[in-house]
């Protein structure tokens, strides 16, 4: 059985940089069929994709976060991490990795298996 | 980047009822359209993938349909566990965008 864990600091000061890692377990990283996604949701809010990665290491990023964001994997220890630099308030989330099936036609994905969510405030 | 727009917004019924969601997208995605169930405190479930394929595991009461823009899920007949937020996932071109979101709340 896939599982996915977040892990990172709870708490970031505006204007630093925001830093979680996606442990992955029960399944390698190392997989044409999936690719490996970050998605956030501000308190109350709706759902935000913010990239993905594939385990070759190419990635796409929403164009709201693309000067900010970095993912990058690892696929020795079977993770990927996400950094979100110079954050705001705006950035408070909570914030979820997630496996993206692209074994259909399309090449893209959906989210077929999430980690619990890390919540994340950003205040000084 | 294709926006979703999910109608209502928020909706009421009984249990046994039929409960469909709306997803339209601003411009055709084909069939690359997920469904995914979101429970307070949960991460969400996909329930709902090329929209009309049923995930392994979802009940059969949940169904997708719809191509290019216009897109439905449909409960056959609600059930008090189903009370939760449904959201509308496109897939066929980055970036990757979500609907705002339905609350499904029992009467």
């Amino acid at each position: 059985q896939l599982q996915l864990q977040e892990s990172g600091p709870g708490l970031v000061k505006p204007s630093e940089t925001l830093s979680l890692t996606c442990a992955v377990s029960g399944g390698s990283i190392s997989n044409n069929n999936y690719d490996w996604g970050w998605i956030r949701q501000p308190p109350g809010k709706g759902l935000e994709w913010i990239g993905v990665i594939y385990y070759s290491g190419h990635t796409y990023y929403t164009p709201s976060l693309k000067s900010r964001v970095t993912i990058s994997v690892d696929t020795s220890k079977n993770q990927f991490s996400l950094k979100v630099a110079s954050v705001t308030a705006a950035d408070t989330a909570i914030y979820y990795c997630a496996r993206g099936d692209n074994s259909g036609l399309y090449g893209k994905s959906y989210f077929d298996s999430w980690g619990q969510g890390s919540p994340v405030i950003v205040s000084s | 980047a294709i926006q979703l727009t999910q109608s209502p917004s928020s909706l009421s019924a009984s249990v046994g009822d039929r409960v469909t969601i709306a997803c339209r997208a601003s411009q055709g995605i084909s069939s690359a359209l997920a469904w995914y169930q979101e429970k307070p405190g949960k991460a969400p479930n996909v329930l709902i993938y090329d929209a009309s394929s049923l995930k392994s595991g979802v009940p059969s009461r949940f169904s997708g349909s719809g191509s290019g823009t216009e897109f439905t899920l449909t409960i056959s007949s609600l059930q008090p566990e189903d009370v939760a937020t449904y959201y509308c996932q496109q897939f066929n071109s980055y970036p990757l965008t979500f609907g705002q979101g339905t609350r499904l709340e029992i009467k």
